[in-house]
């Protein structure tokens, strides 16, 4: 079956900073991969769809400035955090799938707090 | 633009009880239907994919159910357990058209 695989789990950082969270696909090849974020006891939110080779596409409302997505590989999508405030808190999640008719996997998430 | 609902939001059950979850969507026109258990801090679990032309799936105790002409899914878990504590998602693909080109050919 199909495995997303996600790093790290949790992430404490320094506001300013940057991070970065990695999506990958263990047994599948991704052309597509989605982020979301999710706050506490809400729903996921999508935030970008990742394209292999191509620029990623946002949401309205999310800064593609501070949400940068670099799908280099049809196995690897990364999220990285630019100058992370207090407010960027909050769990990140991707997602994958096989293809059509194959349903969504999601990784197991990144819980990032920005101190 | 589809907007998916699940009603209710908690819901508390003794051990042993059948239950029923529900998920309403307002747009039909999907692809398919994809049921997730999320625990605590943790990423989503697939539970059950039901494709546009199935009407249900089963995995086990659970159970799941798709009318989309009525924009309605069930999730129906059998003899619940402790261990079926958490938050259960429902998904939907949907097929979202453009408003189309028309293409005039001259000869």
């Amino acid at each position: 079956g199909a495995v997303v695989s996600q790093h790290p789990s949790w992430v404490i950082c320094k506001s300013g900073t940057s991070v970065k969270i990695e999506c990958r696909s263990l047994d599948f090849q991704a052309t597509t991969m989605f982020w979301y974020r999710q706050f506490p006891k809400q729903s996921l939110m999508l935030m970008a769809t990742s394209n292999e080779g191509s620029k990623a596409t946002y949401e309205q409302g999310v800064e593609k400035d501070k949400f940068l997505i670099n799908h280099a590989s049809l196995t690897l999508s990364t999220l990285t955090v630019t100058s992370a405030h207090p407010e960027d808190s909050s769990f990140y999640i991707c997602s994958a799938s096989l293809g059509t008719g194959y349903g969504y996997t999601f990784g197991s998430g990144t819980r990032l707090t920005v101190v | 633009k589809q907007e998916v609902t699940q009603i209710p939001a908690a819901l508390s059950v003794p051990e042993g009880e059948n239950l029923v979850l529900n998920c309403s969507f307002t747009d039909s026109a999907i692809y398919n239907l994809q049921w997730f258990r999320q625990d605590p801090g943790k990423g989503l679990t697939s539970l059950l994919l039901i494709q546009s032309s199935q009407r249900e799936q089963t995995s086990g105790r659970l159970n799941a159910s798709l009318d989309k002409s009525s924009g309605r899914s069930t999730l129906y878990i059998a003899a619940s357990q402790p261990g079926d504590s958490a938050t259960y998602l429902c998904a939907v693909i949907a097929l979202i058209f453009g408003k189309g080109t028309t293409l005039s050919v001259s000869s």
